[in-house]
C-alpha cells in the first residue's frame, strides 16, 4: 500500500515549458487535491476533485490545469510555466482527513 | 473569506516539556480543524483534528483545543520529544466543502536536547 505518491520528486523548467505533475493513490479515496507550498507559507489549494470526471477550481487555478479520468490519478498540468509558479507541490486524498503525497519541488528559471 | 493565522512563527522548548501551539481562524461558521505536522522535506503529515461541536480532544501525547467563542485553536504536546521538531500547520474547513481547506503560516518547533 503506497499511499500516495507522486513524480518527479525535482524539476527545472525554462520559462514558457509545460510539464505535468503526476499524481497516484491507491486507497481508494474520492477526494483528491493539488497545493502549491511556497517557502515560509501554509499549503494553498489550486485544484481538487470530489470524484473521478469531477474538478472544480481551489484558491489558486491561474497557470494550472487538471483532469480527473480515473479514482486513481489526478494530474496537474502547467502549459507555460513562470517563474512564480517555482513552488513545491503536494497532492492529498482524503476519505476524512488529508493524506499528503512527498511533494514535488519545482524551479522555473 | 476564511483567514487562518498563527500567533508565533517559531518556537523553541526543552525536551521533556509540553509544547503549546496557538491558531486563530476568522470565520464563526468554520466546523472543522485539523493540525498537520510537516519534517523537512516532506508532506504534511495528520496529528488530530476536531469539529466544533466540541471543545477538546486527545490523541497519543497530542491534545487540541477549540475555543469557538474566540475562535482560537490549540494544540498541546506533551513531554516533547526531538522527533517533535517540525513544521506545524492548523487547517479550518472553510465554506462547507472538503475541497476548501485553509492553512494556516505554520509553526516552527524546535526541541532543545
Amino acid at each position: 500500500n503506497a499511499g500516495v505518491t507522486q513524480t518527479p520528486k525535482f524539476r527545472i523548467l525554462k520559462i514558457g515549458q509545460s510539464m505535468t505533475l503526476q499524481c497516484t493513490q491507491d486507497m481508494n479515496h474520492n477526494y483528491m487535491y493539488w497545493y502549491r507550498q511556497d517557502p515560509g507559507m501554509g499549503l494553498k489549494l489550486i485544484y481538487y476533485s470530489v470524484g473521478a470526471g469531477i474538478t472544480d477550481k481551489g484558491e489558486v487555478p491561474n497557470g494550472y490545469n487538471v483532469s480527473r479520468s480515473t479514482t486513481e490519478d489526478f494530474p496537474l498540468r502547467l502549459e507555460l510555466a513562470a517563474p512564480s509558479q517555482t513552488s513545491v507541490y503536494f497532492c492529498a486524498t482524503s476519505h476524512h482527513e488529508q493524506y499528503f503525497g512527498p511533494g514535488t519541488r519545482l524551479t522555473v528559471t | 473569506g476564511e483567514s487562518v493565522g498563527l500567533h508565533l512563527p517559531t518556537l523553541s522548548v526543552q525536551e521533556g516539556d509540553n509544547s503549546i501551539i496557538n491558531c486563530a481562524y476568522s470565520n464563526s461558521a468554520s466546523d472543522y480543524f485539523i493540525w498537520y505536522k510537516q519534517e523537512s522535506g516532506k508532506g504534511p503529515q495528520f496529528i488530530i483534528d476536531i469539529r466544533s461541536n466540541m471543545d477538546k480532544r486527545q490523541g497519543q501525547r497530542v491534545t487540541v483545543l477549540l475555543n469557538k467563542t474566540v475562535k482560537h485553536l490549540s494544540l498541546q504536546i506533551a513531554a516533547t520529544q526531538p522527533g517533535d521538531s517540525a513544521v506545524y500547520f492548523c487547517a479550518v474547513l472553510g465554506g462547507g466543502s472538503q475541497g476548501n481547506l485553509i492553512f494556516g503560516k505554520g509553526t516552527k518547533l524546535s526541541v532543545k536536547p
